[in-house]
């Protein structure tokens, strides 16, 4: 069955490190993939999505690639800030959605 | 303008207790979702709805029981609420056929069982 697996953390970074999370995906069909962001005390937000392989994601300075060749979607951000400190999912939709069991990012100044 | 509201945000009761948590989406959407977010943060899906019609019910106690009065509406009621039970409940709603648009979330309510 489809599934999404991304990288456990915690991830403790300074501020303006680079930032990577990865994701992987198994899929049956061509889904869309998505990286939602919960701060503390709220909700998931949509932070970007790609619904078709080479697609890139972005938004708020952060990237993520569709590869199919590598099932992957891994997210970037060159310089974070204490601001992006939160817990970040996977997440790809294929008339189900799956999501990862999401990665903390604390970011410290 | 809250796109999915629920309510209440904060809830505390006490073993045994019968209580409910209100979703309402202003979106449109055809399909309604409950969430819980274990202390982990795992998001696990309880319940789909679709045009009043529940259409996912994953395993999960039948002391939980989702009630859809139309399509904008999915409230959780859950009956002798137990210690485990504590968790972050989500509500989040989609458009029917577009859920490569992704699922637009409520804030959340904060379940705690004493």
């Amino acid at each position: 069955g489809d599934s999404v697996t991304q990288m456990e953390g915690p991830v403790t970074l300074s501020e303006e490190a680079f930032l990577t999370i990865n994701c992987t995906y198994t899929a049956t069909g061509y889904p869309s993939l998505f990286w939602y962001v919960q701060y503390p005390g709220e909700g998931l937000q949509l932070l970007l999505k790609a619904t078709k392989a080479d697609d890139k994601g972005s938004n708020k300075g952060f990237e993520a690639t569709y590869r199919k060749e590598t099932t992957s979607f891994h997210l970037e951000k060159g310089s974070v800030q204490v601001s992006d400190s939160a817990v970040y999912f996977c997440a790809l939709s294929d008339r189900k959605f799956y999501f990862g069991t999401g990665t903390s990012l604390t970011v410290i100044p | 303008d809250t796109a999915v509201s629920q309510t209440p945000k904060y809830l505390v009761t006490q073993m045994g207790n019968d209580k409910s948590i209100k979703c309402e989406q202003n979106l449109g959407h055809d399909t309604m979702y409950w969430y819980k977010q274990d202390s982990k943060k795992f998001l696990k899906i309880m319940f789909s709805y679709n045009n009043k019609e529940l259409i996912i019910n994953e395993t999960v106690p039948n002391r939980f029981s989702p009630k859809s009065p139309d399509k904008a509406h999915l409230n959780l009621h859950i009956n002798s609420l137990e210690l485990g039970d504590s968790a972050v409940y989500f509500c989040a709603s989609s458009r029917e056929g577009q859920e490569y648009y992704g699922y637009t979330f409520g804030s959340g309510t904060r379940l705690t069982v004493v």
